[in-house]
């Protein structure tokens, strides 16, 4: 049963320090999206990619959030300096990149306290 | 820009209960319509989608249908288990041809249902 990982699952840390999130996909997806999770402003996409390139990330704060596939089978958001209104919960997803329609395949999250 | 509107929650139904959750959207081109499911301390998963007009998704006892004319894609289920608690989110995706699939997500509703 192919699924996407995410680790660490959970993460307290203080603000200014770095904070590294890391994701597997499900092996022969070539999507990637990277979603924020908070009660206020609900789901928000961050970052999304296909092939490891970037397509789109309009939705990420530029000066301190970064998004990378370094390889196919690796995803990482960083965030560096952390803020307490960073805390969130963050999720990755998966897709098989054939368009409008296609299903993402989200893993566990990534829940972040900054203190 | 496109956009998911769903009721507010949170609902409380008893077992075997009719469940109906409302969700229209505002979209430029012909979007397909979703619905995930989020199960507590879980991501998000499908459960059921529709890619045209008059589609039905169906999934799990739980049905929706793609209304271009009242752009609704309502979730309903005969007779709700406890087991269904969880939240649920009604998303579009919707491109410029060759373009993303990007989800755009409803803020959720809340159901848990009592024995």
């Amino acid at each position: 049963d192919a699924r996407v990982t995410q680790t660490p699952r959970h993460k307290v840390t203080e603000m200014g320090q770095e904070v590294t999130m890391r994701c597997q996909p499900i092996l022969g997806h070539n999507t990637v999206f990277w979603y924020r999770q908070t009660m206020m402003q609900g789901l928000e996409l961050l970052a999304y990619f296909r092939n490891r390139a970037p397509l789109d990330d309009s939705g990420m704060p530029k000066d301190r959030f970064s998004a990378e596939m370094p390889d196919a089978t690796l995803a990482t958001l960083k965030i560096q300096p952390s803020e307490p209104r960073d805390s969130a919960v963050y999720f990755c997803a998966s897709g098989r990149g054939r368009g409008v329609g296609e299903t993402q395949y989200f893993g566990p999250g990534t829940r972040l306290l900054v203190l | 820009g496109n956009s998911v509107t769903q009721m507010e929650g949170p609902v409380t139904l008893s077992e075997e209960a009719f469940l109906t959750i409302n969700c229209t959207y505002t979209a430029t081109g012909y979007p397909s319509l979703f619905w995930y499911v989020q199960y507590p301390g879980e991501g998000l998963q499908l459960l059921l989608k529709a890619t045209k007009a008059d589609d039905k998704g169906s999934n799990k006892g739980f049905e929706a249908t793609y209304r271009k004319e009242t752009t609704s894609f309502h979730l309903e289920k005969g007779s709700v288990q406890v087991s269904d608690s969880a939240v649920y989110f009604c998303a579009l995706s919707a491109a410029p041809q060759g373009g993303s699939e990007k989800l755009v997500f409803g803020k959720g509703t809340k159901l848990t249902v009592n024995p």
